[in-house]
């Protein structure tokens, strides 16, 4: 069965702390993306990545990077979490192929930060 | 900006009945479009795409897509309360890219 996995479901951190979120698959996918959502606001990229080491803005990078020194492993780091910041995040991976490829979701990091 | 809208709901319908959910979205080179189900606390799983013009079928869904008034909507028949959920429309930004765009999502609920 395929999977993407998020390496943890709630996590609470505090305003300055540096966050990390680890996002694993085991599909052999290409791209790998990061997104939060809110209410009202549905999903909205941040970062994606087409491929190991390379990465690209979304449409809300600010005070977020990412890091993918490896094919299955994408990374998400919070450089000085803030308030709003607190959100669900997921993470999704792709095969590249053709345009019309499904994204496979990961179960989700919900972070506070207080 | 690119966008895809989605009344939010919640669209109430009675078990057995027919449920259509609608999503309009803004850049005409999008090429694949997508609906996705989300539970409440659950991330979200596919269970459509289509990339042509027109109808296609699996079991209960139905999604219709009319590239000319960018306009795309599900049809789910025989509506069952495990139906209830947030349904995600996703467009993708444009040719060439792996991009896509969410709605908001529209939450369905299902009266037994």
């Amino acid at each position: 069965d395929v999977k993407v996995t998020q390496s943890s479901r709630y996590l609470v951190k505090r305003t300055g702390e540096k966050v990390f979120l680890e996002c694993v698959q085991d599909m052999d996918h290409e791209n790998m993306f990061w997104y939060r959502q809110d209410p009202g606001l549905g999903l909205r990229l941040i970062y994606f990545s087409y491929d190991v080491k390379m990465k690209e803005k979304g449409d809300i990078p600010e005070g977020y990077s990412v890091s993918r020194e490896k094919k299955e492993r994408f990374s998400l780091i919070l450089e000085s979490a803030s308030t709003n910041q607190t959100s669900m995040y997921l993470c999704a991976s792709s095969l590249r192929g053709a345009t019309n490829e499904k994204l496979f979701f990961g179960s989700g990091t919900q972070l506070s930060v207080l | 900006q690119k966008e895809v809208e989605q009344n939010s709901g919640p669209l109430s319908v009675p078990e057995g009945a027919i449920a259509s959910l609608n999503c309009t979205y803004s850049d005409r080179g999008s090429q694949s479009f997508f609906w996705y189900r989300q539970y409440s606390g659950k991330s979200p799983e596919l269970i459509m795409s289509i990339y042509s013009n027109g109808d296609k079928e699996d079991g209960r869904f139905t999604a219709q897509l009319n590239k000319a008034s960018q306009y795309v909507s599900l049809l789910i028949r025989d509506s069952q309360p495990s139906d209830s959920a947030t349904y995600l429309c996703a467009v993708n930004e444009g040719s060439g890219t792996y991009k896509y765009i969410f709605g908001t999502g529209t939450r369905l609920k299902v009266l037994a």
